[in-house]
């Protein structure tokens, strides 16, 4: 049972470059998110997915975009990078409902925008 | 609008002492809570939740929390500190109508030998 996977785990990036982060989970979970982990910042929510087609805005949207063709995936494109979008990057999913309520999280990806 | 307050980004305490992490939650509806754990260069692991059954709830490692309704707290404790319960912990709150989850800034913990 892989979890939630993330790749890559480590990015660089030159200003105003794009690129996709890939998250990917087994458990058929219908709730995903990505997250950004800044220092002193906790964790942002960027956006989130609570199901197949159906995606939506958290706190720090601005610069990504994502979709959700499938339960299974929860692809987050950042547009044009910049130096503020240097972060580490979580993707967590979740079954809805009750005592189910509880994320698993990927490992992160690490970006660096120069 | 939901909130999570953890008092103390940084707590120091020496091996075998008593281990507290305050969390405080806002929330105008029944909420679930969470403490999540993480190790350095790792992503986030679920310790405990609280989903309105028992009001203490016991977690991986020895860890537990007490839920509080009157002070809208869900505090972490560990009696006897070990040298890898150094980490950093998240206190969360899911409430169901807002479809989110809402992060402490997290607390620090250094375990002194």
């Amino acid at each position: 049972n892989a979890g939630v996977t993330q790749t890559p785990k480590f990015q660089v990036l030159k200003t105003g470059q794009s690129m996709t982060l890939q998250c990917a989970q087994d458990m058929n979970h219908e709730y995903m998110s990505w997250y950004r982990q800044d220092p002193g910042m906790g964790l942002r929510l960027i956006h989130y997915s609570v199901g197949a087609g159906i995606t939506d805005q958290g706190e720090v949207p601005n610069g990504y975009n994502v979709s959700r063709s499938t339960t299974e995936d929860f692809p987050l494109r950042l547009l044009s990078a910049a130096p503020s979008q240097t972060s580490v990057y979580f993707c967590a999913s979740m079954s809805l409902g009750g005592l189910n309520y509880g994320y698993t999280f990927g490992s992160g990806t690490r970006l660096t925008v120069v | 609008a939901q909130s999570v307050t953890q008092l103390g980004s940084h707590v120091s305490v020496s091996e075998g002492a008593l281990v507290l992490l305050r969390c405080n939650y806002s929330s105008s509806v029944p909420p679930y809570l969470f403490w999540y754990v993480q190790y350095p260069n790792q992503g986030l692991q679920l310790l405990l939740k609280y989903t309105s059954a028992a009001t203490l709830v016991k977690g991986i490692n020895g860890f537990e929390a007490e839920f509080k309704k009157s002070e809208t707290s869900f505090h972490l404790t560990k009696p006897s500190a070990h040298m890898s319960d150094a980490a950093e912990y998240f206190c969360a709150v899911w409430v169901e109508t807002g479809n989110q989850f809402y992060f402490g800034t997290g607390t620090s913990l250094t375990v002194i030998p």
